[in-house]
């Protein structure tokens, strides 16, 4: 099973909702990732997880706020974002953080904020 | 930091006809170079990667890329395009940041190419 899977696909939210998006994978990899999209731009890292351990935050705002509870699951909680957070993102995961092994990526979940 | 470059934002090419979409990268040490596709509305589908070894990679869907160090390149090619082909196509190498707990490695991609494969 190479499948990585997200929810909800879609989701609408108003600046003061606070709301999850989830991502699972079943391959036994040991680094998970969220990423972020803008239309026709390459997706652009937020965070990574090795091990459970939060690796890598690139100076994303705390609106943000990532969770792994365990080495299948990385949540992205969402409160009070803004207008421009609106994009598509993406979960990713790979066997390691290394830089050799390739990342397989979800379907994303297209956000939308009012 | 490493880079890649994507020069062209669009490639046209007709069905059957071979194709290739170009990249350029710029690195220090050892490149460790990858190619996805993204289809409308879906994530990124990893294609193929060069780590060391052969200099022509064989991925899925019957691509392949070149890595030739000379002129610091790694094109993807495809001998007969299929009009389901077209996609979005990024490049991307590994780069080295500091994380939180120690040195972490990450992707960098390139700004995209669109290919359109007409009937």
């Amino acid at each position: 099973d190479t499948e990585v899977t997200q929810t909800p696909k879609h989701l609408v939210m108003g600046m003061t909702n606070k709301k999850s998006l989830k991502c699972e994978q079943h391959m036994g990899h040991r680094a998970m990732y969220w990423y972020k999209q803008k239309a026709k731009k390459p997706p652009e890292l937020m965070f990574v997880y090795s091990y459970e351990k939060l690796s890598i935050n690139e100076s994303v705002p705390s609106r943000f706020s990532p969770e792994c509870p365990n080495s299948s699951l990385l949540n992205l909680h969402l409160h009070a974002l803004q207008p421009e957070d609106s994009a598509l993102y993406l979960c990713a995961s790979s066997q390691g953080g290394q830089g050799r092994y390739e990342q397989y990526f979800g379907p994303g979940t297209r956000l939308t904020v009012t | 930091a490493q880079s890649v470059a994507q020069p062209e934002d669009q490639v046209n090419v007709a069905e059957g006809n071979p194709l290739t979409v170009k990249c350029t990268y710029s690195v220090s040490g050892n490149p460790y170079l990858f190619w996805y596709v993204q289809y409308p509305n879906r994530g990124l589908q990893f294609l193929l990667k060069y780590i060391t070894g052969d200099n022509l990679v064989k991925g899925s869907y019957g691509f392949e890329a070149e890595f030739n160090k000379s002129q610091t390149s790694f094109h993807l090619k495809k001998p007969s395009a299929l009009v389901s082909d077209s996609a979005l196509y990024f490049c991307a190498v590994r780069d080295m940041v500091i994380g939180l707990n120690t040195g972490f490695q990450k992707l960098v991609f390139g700004t995209g190419t669109r290919l359109l494969v007409s009937p």
